[in-house]
């Protein structure tokens, strides 16, 4: 069974069109994370949810809405697309929402916008 | 505040030959440590960490890291590379800090070996 599932694995698009990348942990975790990483490998957060509830929120565009609908789910929605949004996403879950704890990520989302 | 070096952006080995990724860290606060390998276009994967208890921690395939607070270092060692170890290596800090589980990631070290 996969722990931490993302879809779709990769994803194609046009710039100014709205798009959905979904992630769905089987692990019982309480908190769910979204990392970007950009061309040259480097990782960074973006958002975190603890049960349903936002307790992360980097300097992201306002364009991008993630929403946790149940503890198991974490979605990420970005509108009107741009170029510099190209990127790998990964979604990660841990535990619990307390520092240093170990994080299981997905295999991540490939995004291109055209 | 949490950062991470890097010291090498890439490292070569020969098949065989031991492994050093070097990792310095920065922290406010008794910091936890991993190493996560990215294979191509694959996920992440924790190899091991530290989060208090023994300084040298032994990990997934063979690798083991020293924690060293004197010199606030992370290297991450195996005493034999094969061609399978190939990849991205992440060194991660996240500080002990009562807050919000933030991991802050290292710029990448990729790993080639050579038969």
């Amino acid at each position: 069974d996969t722990a931490v599932s993302q879809t779709p694995k990769y994803l194609v698009t046009q710039m100014g069109n709205d798009k959905s990348i979904k992630c769905e942990q089987n692990l019982g975790h309480d908190t769910m994370y979204w990392y970007k990483q950009d061309s040259k490998k480097f990782l960074k957060i973006m958002f975190s949810y603890n049960n349903k509830e936002l307790i992360i929120n980097e300097t992201v565009p306002n364009r991008f809405s993630p929403k946790s609908p149940d503890k198991a789910h974490l979605n990420l929605h970005i509108n009107s697309l741009e170029l510099g949004d190209s990127a790998v996403y990964f979604c990660a879950s841990s535990q619990v929402w307390t520092s240093g704890r170990e994080q299981f990520f997905g295999p991540g989302t490939r995004l291109t916008v055209l | 505040a949490q950062s991470v070096t890097q010291l090498d952006s890439h490292v070569s080995v020969s098949e065989g030959t031991p492994v050093l990724l070097r990792c310095n860290y920065s922290s406010s606060y008794s910091p936890s440590l991993f190493w996560y390998v990215q294979h191509p276009n694959k996920g992440l994967q924790l190899l091991l960490k530290y989060t208090s208890a023994a300084t040298l921690v032994k990990g997934i395939n063979g690798f083991e890291a020293e924690f060293k607070k004197s010199e606030t270092s992370f290297h991450l060692t195996k005493p034999s590379a094969h061609m399978s170890d190939a990849a991205e290596y992440f060194c991660v800090v996240s500080d002990r800090n009562g807050g919000y589980n933030k991991l802050i990631f290292g710029a990448g070290t990729r790993l080639a070996v050579h038969p």
